[in-house]
């Protein structure tokens, strides 16, 4: 069975600085996807980054970065100079990936940020 | 290009009543899932249709049950509800074939269902 953790319940910090927030995974599949998603107050969850399980190259877009390590089973995303926007919760996600047999989210509990300014 | 719509935003039952819930998915996109959230078990994976069949089933009661019409829309029932119940329900769709970028989920804003 497939199974995501977020450790961190609510991270609080002062606008500017650098925040990550930790995922760790478990799957027995050998060619998953890894995603993150933002649901900011308004309830609807915002797609940010799909990775999948053999691609281990750390992306950068913006403030926004993720590490993935496939040693660890960990996809960490780093948000730099915070701002006050990012007050949302982030949740990571993973999909084994099933062809054309479909697909199916497991979710981690999700991380609150909240970016003070 | 429109995103995924959810309809209604909004509802409020009583328990034992039932509720439809419906979910117009992006344009194009042939699977439509639906996700229970709730503040003690977090966001749950309720089913998947693709092309008007049930493609995958989470772990949840028959009450809760779907559809999916010709034209890719969905709709969710909850028969017998429960105080349990309450929750954001969300819809989620995506191309549905099996590439890559089909693995991308793209949510509605959720119907957020209160049973009193």
């Amino acid at each position: 069975a497939q199974k995501v953790t977020q450790a961190q319940t609510e991270i609080s910090v002062v606008e500017k600085e650098d925040v990550t927030l930790d995922c760790v995974y478990e799957t027995r599949d050998t060619t998953y996807y890894l995603f993150w998603y933002k649901q900011p107050p308004s309830g609807e969850l915002v797609f940010l980054i799909r990775r999948n399980s053999f691609d281990e190259q750390n992306e950068i877009s913006g403030r926004y970065s993720w590490n993935f390590q496939k040693s660890t089973s960990s996809f960490n995303f780093t948000i730099t100079a915070s701002q006050v926007v990012d007050s949302a919760v982030y949740f990571c996600a993973l999909s084994e990936a099933q062809g054309n047999a479909g697909n199916m989210l497991t979710f981690g509990g999700g991380t609150r940020l909240m970016v003070k300014p | 290009k429109a995103g995924v719509t959810q309809t209604p935003r909004y509802l409020i039952k009583t328990r034992g009543q039932q509720v439809t819930l419906s979910c117009s998915p992006i344009s194009g996109h042939r699977s439509v899932s639906w996700y229970q959230q709730t503040p003690g078990q977090g966001l749950q994976f309720l089913f998947e249709y693709f092309s008007e069949t049930q493609r995958n089933k989470g772990n949840f009661p028959g009450r809760f049950s779907g559809r999916q019409f010709s034209n890719s829309r969905s709709e969710m029932n909850v028969s017998t509800l429960e105080l349990g119940d309450s929750a954001l329900y969300l819809c989620a769709s995506n191309l549905g074939g099996g590439g890559p970028s089909t693995y991308e989920q793209y949510f509605g804003p959720g119907t957020r269902l209160t049973v009193t």
